[in-house]
């Protein structure tokens, strides 16, 4: 079984900021995890990917985010936010070797970029 | 342009009644899925077909019942449609599995009244 939990459904960051917005995740076996984003009105869109290698990959828009096989988490950060930045952010998790794959989006967290 | 066409945004719809959700896909993926996202519950995967065949079917109710005509189509029929079938639903496709990164319409709003 897989699961995802995102523990903050809103967060407020000032534009120019920085910005952290967790999630752990909970999977038997090795996992793909993702980060989307989606902004007002429309569908979700893939910022980054993770499932071996280097623990801090490297998304779009200045996008990054960290896998912590200790903690279970997948944090997603951004040095330096701007208003554009304002969406529902959904981390999600797949099994690897689950017969049809399945992904399992979190709840999501809402980013509000104050001016 | 955008490649995932879904028809229509927005629906309104009568408790009991029936109403077919187009999606269609021009991204020459063979993996394609039906999401529904309501105020209540995060995302939730409904379907999931690859090659025009059904892998995945997460949803409990048969009013759910997707059709594929052709592989960059999945439509989505649902029957006796009640109030709590209200949602966002979400059409994607990827090229073979979810593990690749998924591609997502701008989805059909539904409400039932």
């Amino acid at each position: 079984a897989q699961s995802v939990t995102q523990p903050d459904a809103r967060v407020t960051v000032s534009e120019g900021a920085s910005l952290q917005l967790r999630c752990k995740y909970s999977s038997s076996v090795t996992p793909y995890l993702f980060w989307y984003v989606q902004y007002p009105r429309q569908g979700l869109q893939l910022l980054l990917k993770y499932y071996s290698g280097d623990p801090v990959v490297q998304g779009v828009n200045g996008f990054e985010a960290e896998f912590s096989k200790s903690n279970s988490s997948f944090h997603l950060r951004k040095a330096s936010v701007h208003w554009s930045d304002s969406a529902v952010y959904f981390c999600a998790v797949s099994m690897t070797n689950y017969g049809n794959e399945k992904i399992t989006f979190g709840a999501g967290t809402k980013l509000t970029i104050k001016p | 342009d955008p490649k995932i066409i879904q028809k229509p945004k927005y629906l309104v719809a009568v408790t009991g009644s029936e109403k077919i959700l187009i999606c269609e896909q021009y991204l020459g993926h063979n993996a394609m899925y039906w999401y529904r996202q309501s105020a209540k519950k995060p995302l939730e995967f409904m379907f999931s077909y690859s090659y025009q065949k059904l892998m995945d079917n997460q949803t409990a109710s048969s009013r759910f019942q997707p059709q594929s005509s052709k592989k960059n189509h999945l439509d989505l029929q649902i029957t006796a449609l009640k109030p709590d079938d209200s949602a966002t639903y979400f059409c994607a496709s990827s090229q073979q599995g979810v593990n690749e990164r998924l591609f997502f319409g701008h989805g059909t709003k539904l409400s039932v009244l």
